[in-house]
């Protein structure tokens, strides 16, 4: 069974660049959730998409934005980078519909670490 | 809103030793509760979770974790740690019910076993 898988692991960017970010859901998964985690820091919430829409967002500019597929995959698309949205961008996949709350578990996948220049 | 407080940044333990991570939370409603590990250059994998129930909670690796309402508390426990357990942990949170889909982390806490 695979679990969430993101690509690519690693990537160089320059200031001003824009960048998209991929992830593909755990097997029986439909709901998908991005997180930034700066270095020495928790990951923050950024959005979560479920039926191909953003249904929750955080704190982050529009700068953020993101797609959500027929498959459950999705994007995570970043404008205009700034130095400081280096970081690692984890992807984490639930299931809605399980009972007594168990679609809160979110599982994360290994992360893309962006490096802006 | 919903925030995590893990008490401690840095805990340094010797091998074979018990270990002891804390993690405090705030919340105006009933939250979900777990426990991350992040080896280095690596994505979170789930230790344990507290959604209902027992309030301990026993997880992977000889991991467990007691919840307590009154204290807002969900420390994690190891009786006798290995050196491959080495990582930074992270406790996070999550409401219960509503339109609150997100988790809360804290800071996280690097545990760091020596020989």
């Amino acid at each position: 069974d695979a679990g969430v898988t993101q690509s690519p692991t690693h990537l160089i960017k320059t200031r001003g660049q824009q960048v998209t970010l991929r992830c593909s859901p755990k097997s029986g998964h439909d709901t998908v959730s991005w997180y930034q985690q700066a270095l020495g820091q928790g990951p923050q919430f950024i959005f979560q998409y479920y039926e191909e829409e953003e249904r929750q967002r955080g704190n982050f500019p529009d700068r953020f934005s993101g797609h959500q597929f027929p498959n459950y995959s999705s994007e995570l698309n970043v404008n205009a980078l700034l130095l400081g949205d280096s970081a690692l961008y984890l992807c984490a996949s639930s299931w809605d519909r399980e009972t007594l709350g168990m679609g809160k578990t979110q599982y994360f996948g290994p992360g893309t670490r962006l490096l802006v220049l | 809103a919903q925030s995590v407080t893990q008490l401690d940044s840095q805990v340094p333990v010797f091998e074979e030793a018990p270990v002891e991570l804390r993690c405090n939370y705030s919340s105006s409603v009933s939250v979900y509760l777990f426990w991350y590990v992040q080896y280095p250059n690596q994505g979170l994998q789930l230790l344990l979770k507290y959604l209902s129930g027992s309030t301990l909670v026993k997880g992977i690796n000889g991991f467990e974790a007691e919840f307590n309402k009154s204290q807002t508390s969900f420390h994690l426990r190891k009786p006798s740690v290995h050196i491959s357990d080495t990582a930074e942990y992270f406790c996070a949170v999550s409401e219960y019910g509503g339109s609150n889909y997100k988790l809360t982390f804290g800071k996280g806490t690097l545990l760091t076993v020596n020989p």
